[in-house]
């Protein structure tokens, strides 16, 4: 079975500040994780995942499979990154998405 | 190119009644999914699809049907609807090869059941 955990519904920061949102996983195999975001009015749609490597929006995140953990960072947060933030878990050869419970950004003035 | 387009909106439903959430998507994407959001829970998953006749469960299958006769489209059934079914329910594609769960969304159906 896969799982993805995010213990924190709600995070909250003030600008400039370092944001970083947690998430965890399990499963046995080799996973692939993802970063989702859903900005208020917006769709949910893809921030980043970890097989590309890359920071979009200024956050990364990197795969660290002895911890099963997937956080996302960014060290100076920005109103504009309020939003909710779902990580997905991808485990083995189907397509299916399992998503975590979400954590709720919010970035003070 | 529209992307995935849900319908309807918003829909009130009352107990025991039957309706149909239609998803269409027109990027040639195999893979199409339906997910419920619900708060504290995030989304799980409900049904989804690997291509036309394929179709597979999900998390929460009970309570909905879904079928999948042509590439493009996806509709999710509930056929006696109940209150647990109050939800918001997104329908989301993509590729099945190494765009493979680069999900794109649709912009959700809320449905209440009273």
């Amino acid at each position: 079975a896969q799982r993805v955990t995010q213990p924190e519904k709600l995070l909250s920061v003030f600008k400039g500040a370092p944001v970083e949102l947690k998430c965890n996983y399990s499963y046995s195999g080799s996973p692939e994780l993802f970063w989702y975001v859903q900005y208020s009015r917006q769709r949910l749609q893809l921030l980043l995942r970890h097989i590309s490597r890359e920071s979009i929006k200024g956050f990364t995140a990197d795969l660290n499979k002895g911890e099963t953990s997937f956080h996302l960072k960014k060290p100076f947060a920005q109103e504009e990154d309020s939003a909710m933030y779902y990580c997905a878990l991808k485990g083995g050869s189907n397509y299916k998405l399992t998503f975590g419970k979400g954590t709720l950004l919010t970035v003070n003035p | 190119n529209a992307g995935v387009t849900q319908t309807p909106k918003f829909q009130v439903l009352k107990t025991g009644q039957s309706m149909t959430l239609q998803c269409a998507q027109d990027m040639n994407h195999e893979y199409m999914s339906w997910y419920r959001q619900d708060p504290g829970m995030g989304l799980r998953l409900i049904h989804y699809s690997v291509g036309a006749g394929i179709t597979d469960q999900g998390e929460v299958p009970n309570g909905y049907n879904v079928s999948r006769s042509t590439t493009e489209d996806f509709p999710l059934r509930l056929l006696s609807a109940a209150p647990s079914q109050t939800s918001v329910y997104f329908c989301a594609s993509s590729f099945t090869g190494s765009g493979a769960n680069v999900l794109t969304f649709g912009a959700g159906s809320r449905l209440t059941v009273l």
